[in-house]
């Protein structure tokens, strides 16, 4: 099956801090890229969905300030965290796929833990 | 509003089979997903239906019926490294996968 990279895998860092989370598809180009976050116990949620060239599209409650998508190329989208606070501390998971409904191929998550 | 439903914890022995059950009712459908999920880790593909019936995939099966608004995913020849949750999502009118909550299914020896 198709390959989506997503890094780092895990990362620590301090609050007031911004951290980036790259998404990358190796062997295919992603039109459309999801970006989820998970809190233990719980169901994915999707945060936004990011179409090469264009603007995300947030779901309601996402800070689009804070939480930055950038999707520049077919192969990569990045998920800024900007002024990490503790409760953003979660699971984000990225998903590429080719179009808007072929099957959704997932990156190996981000465990993101702000102090 | 659109709602999937799946039980939240099935217990099931290595060996046998077990059978989840999805319902869904949501504003279009353009396709339902099974996606496995280990503690820690992101989902992972399983399979995707589209059209009513059973699509096999070695020891995996999962079935569809759009007018019941009904899925379910087949395991068969259970093995430990099986326990994992089990995601069902649907794709709806507007592309966006709405998600379950997951089953946890946990294989006794």
């Amino acid at each position: 099956g198709a390959v989506v990279s997503q890094h780092p895998s895990r990362v620590i860092c301090k609050s007031g801090t911004s951290v980036k989370i790259e998404c990358r598809s190796l062997d295919f180009q992603a039109t459309t890229m999801f970006w989820y976050r998970q809190f233990p116990k719980q169901s994915l949620m999707l945060m936004a969905t990011s179409n090469e060239g264009s603007k995300a599209t947030y779901e309601q409650g996402v800070e689009k300030d804070k939480f930055l998508i950038n999707h520049a190329s077919l192969t990569l989208s990045t998920l800024t965290v900007t002024s990490a606070h503790p409760e953003d501390s979660s699971f984000y998971i990225c998903s590429a796929s080719v179009t808007e409904n072929t099957e959704a191929f997932f990156g190996q998550g981000t465990r993101l833990t702000v102090v | 509003g659109q709602n999937i439903d799946q039980p939240t914890e099935m217990t099931a022995t290595e060996g046998a089979i077990v059978q989840i059950n999805c319902t869904y009712q949501t504003s279009g459908f353009n396709g339902l997903f099974w996606y496995q999920q280990h503690a820690g880790e992101a989902p992972t593909f399983l399979s995707y239906n589209v059209l009513d019936g059973l699509e096999e995939k070695g020891r995996f099966s999962s079935f569809l019926s759009r007018s019941k608004g009904y899925s379910y995913l087949l395991l068969k020849e259970l093995q430990m490294k099986d326990s994992a949750s089990y995601l069902c999502a649907v794709l709806d009118s507007n592309y966006q996968l709405i998600w379950g909550a997951g089953t946890k299914l946990i294989i006794k020896p």
